[in-house]
């Protein structure tokens, strides 16, 4: 049982816009930034946004993410084939064991 | 560019203890500026922050699995470790080195390509 909760898969056609929501409490998403990691299958975790809506060089703008209460969501516009990986949210849990803390992963599949 | 990468049995049996190391290339595991972090996946499922360290030896462990953990950090050879004591069954993951900037701990930019570890006798 994941600390931020995720739906477990998403999909959407190429050159649509598809959106990934990630929950939490006041603890995590609630009081601190929010994190997305794109996994392709069989390959390590890569950064796609940090705090809340950033995002590192080389991600291409199709990428973005929001932050709202106790919620975040990420949306990846203009869908391609090569989006079709597991998606995770991170943030910080403020709570008596502070640790970072993922969503379970929402796996896209672009149909 | 930096680079990590994880070494380290592959196979480890029930109530012993797992360790890895991380290797760091393309920047110094010295610098006051980064968190040397591990995480881990078990097959099929999400990932789980293990913990991570500082430079100066300072550590934060996931509190599930903090009685057991251990990290500690070689700047002579630029690497950094993982131990984890009595292993079961469920410690069988892929186990990722990762970096992360001081002051933002869950901003992990750099990982290592990962390393199955089983639990089996």
């Amino acid at each position: 049982q994941s600390v931020l909760t995720q739906p477990p898969s998403a999909s959407g056609t190429p050159g649509q816009r598809v959106t990934i929501s990630c929950s939490g409490s006041s603890s995590n998403i609630g009081s601190n930034y929010v994190y997305w990691y794109q996994q392709v299958p069989g390959t390590a975790p890569k950064l796609l946004i940090y705090r809340n809506n950033q995002r590192p060089s080389g991600v291409p703008d199709r990428f973005s993410g929001s932050q709202s209460g106790t919620s975040a969501s990420l949306a990846i516009s203009g869908l391609r084939s090569e989006d079709e990986a597991d998606y995770y949210c991170a943030a910080w849990d403020d709570s008596l064991s502070a640790s970072v803390v993922f969503g379970g992963g929402t796996k896209l599949t672009v149909l | 560019q930096v680079q990590l990468q994880e070494s380290g049995p592959g196979l480890v049996k029930p109530s012993q203890t797992l360790s890895l190391t991380c290797s760091v290339s393309g920047g110094s595991i010295s610098s006051a500026t980064y968190y040397w972090t591990w995480i881990r996946q078990p097959a099929g499922r999400g990932l789980e922050w293990v913990g991570h360290m500082y430079t100066s030896g300072s550590t934060k462990y996931n509190p599930s699995l903090k009685t057991r953990v251990t990290m500690s950090i070689d700047t002579s050879k630029n690497q950094f470790s993982l131990k984890l004591s009595s292993v079961t069954a469920a410690d069988t993951a892929i186990y990722y080195c990762a970096r992360a900037p001081r002051g933002d701990s869950e901003k992990l930019d750099y990982w290592g390509q990962g390393t199955q570890v089983t639990v089996s006798s």
